[in-house]
């Protein structure tokens, strides 16, 4: 059993606060992680398909580094804004052997971002 | 360009008995995943289809099933029915394997088993 654990469950913020989460996964046959934002009522949304150790990606408010060799990912966002609010997951996908891909979701970071 | 779709929507069955869930993927995206969210146990992964070809499974029974098409539309097939099996099911295209292209995901189908 894959151990992806996201922390913290769930996070409340002010509006214009900055805040980060993390993604913690095994470091052994790493192949990608993958962010998504998760409002709900609606379809979970791509944010950052990272692969390489080092990584660092950023889009508008929103950026994420990864760190391959300690199992971990953190998404950052700066200036939180009311719409920001939403599960934050990450999904961890491992080589099983051979051409065999085992993608895990961890549980995801809830945010609040209060006006 | 139109987004993922899938139908139906809503759907309630009863133990016992089998259902097919359709995505069309985004049109070009040859890659379709499948994957199964309940309050329990999260999202969970269930199988990938490229060019018609199954890539990867996740862990689940031999009960849930799927296949693609020419066209890379996807069924997935749940058969004999558990109440467990109560929950909300998205697809997700693709344009590349393996997971190392964005996924976009379908609005889903939620199923309720009495």
């Amino acid at each position: 059993i894959l151990n992806v654990e996201q922390s913290p469950q769930s996070l409340h913020v002010q509006e214009g606060d900055s805040t980060n989460f993390t993604c913690s996964f095994p470091s052994s046959n790493f192949y990608a992680l993958h962010w998504y934002r998760w409002e709900t009522a609606k379809s979970p949304e791509a944010l950052f398909v990272m692969t390489l150790n080092g990584d660092e990606k950023k889009k508008g408010r929103i950026s994420a580094t990864l760190n391959t060799k300690e199992g971990y990912s953190y998404l950052y966002i700066k200036g939180s804004q009311p719409e920001d609010s939403a599960t934050y997951l990450c999904a961890f996908i491992r080589n099983s052997g051979g051409s065999n891909y085992k993608l895990t979701f961890g549980k995801g970071t809830l945010l609040t971002v209060n006006p | 360009k139109a987004g993922v779709t899938q139908t139906p929507r809503y759907l309630i069955k009863t133990r016992g008995q089998q259902v097919t869930l359709s995505c069309s993927p985004i049109s070009g995206h040859r890659s379709v995943s499948w994957y199964q969210q309940t309050p329990g146990q999260g999202l969970q992964f269930l199988f990938e289809y490229f060019s018609e070809t199954q890539r990867n499974k996740g862990n689940f029974p031999g009960r849930f099933s799927g296949r693609q098409f020419s066209n890379s539309r996807s069924e997935m097939n749940v058969s004999t029915l558990e109440l467990g099996d109560s929950a909300l099911y998205l697809c997700a295209s693709s344009s590349g394997a393996r997971f190392t292209e964005t996924q976009y995901f379908g609005p889903g189908t939620r199923l309720l088993v009495l």
